[in-house]
């Protein structure tokens, strides 16, 4: 299994720039979820899955969009980056019921500098 | 909504010393987990041990232990025998599980160094 994978590892956007980052998981976890990483703030999450079609909104959602098609992919879309976007973007993935005693997996993260 | 502190930014023992981390939370449910998560330089994030707040008895993997005070609402991670490949920042992690999305939240980290 490749666990939960990312791309790109590393990329910079001028301001008001649109991308996608994204990422995909080979473990048939119904749960996935994007979170940034900013010094000093631990991981604040942004948005999450619990299965294809269903998403929600986490503590900091303001500038980003998901969707899920797949229970594979979750794919996370900066619509016009700005840089208080500056950051590390973790996804991660787990089962949503007590299976696998709610171990989060997590992938190798996403350096965005918006400039 | 759930916070979760973590009360020493940094924290610096020599290798084989025992540390101690200091973690607490605020929650009004009665079912939850806590984690304790690595990251190293690599960034990578790494599950080091977690707790089931219906178990009494405290969770141990190896080299590392916990301290749980469900009614102090703590949550302490002790390192033994610290290795230089310990050197990491550490998080504690709350999620609630009786209701809801069950999301995870992470308190601010700890960095860790073990100096030979």
């Amino acid at each position: 299994n490749a666990g939960v994978t990312q791309t790109p590892k590393f990329q910079v956007l001028k301001t008001g720039q649109s991308m996608t980052l994204q990422c995909a998981q080979d473990m048939n976890h119904e749960y996935m979820s994007w979170y940034r990483q900013d010094p000093g703030m631990g991981l604040r999450l942004i948005h999450y899955s619990v299965g294809a079609g269903i998403t929600d909104q986490g503590e900091v959602p303001n500038g980003y969009n998901v969707s899920r098609s797949t229970t594979e992919d979750f794919p996370l879309r900066l619509l016009s980056a700005a840089p208080s976007q500056t950051s590390v973007y973790f996804c991660a993935s787990r089962f949503a019921a007590s299976i696998g005693f709610y171990e989060q997996y997590f992938g190798p993260g996403t350096r965005l500098t918006v400039t | 909504a759930q916070t979760v502190t973590q009360s020493q930014p940094e924290m610096s023992v020599q290798e084989a010393e025992t540390v101690t981390l200091s973690c607490t939370y605020d929650t009004s449910e009665n079912n939850y987990y806590l984690f304790w998560y690595k990251q190293p330089p690599s960034r990578q994030m790494i599950l080091v041990i977690r707790q089931e707040a219906y178990k009494q008895q405290n969770a141990t993997e190896n080299r590392f232990s916990v301290n749980f005070q469900k009614a102090a609402k703590s949550f302490s991670l002790k390192i033994s025998d610290s290795q230089l490949g310990d050197t990491a920042m550490y998080f504690c992690a709350f999620m609630n599980t009786e209701q809801g999305a069950q999301k995870l939240v992470f308190g601010q980290g700890t960095r860790l160094t073990i100096n030979p």
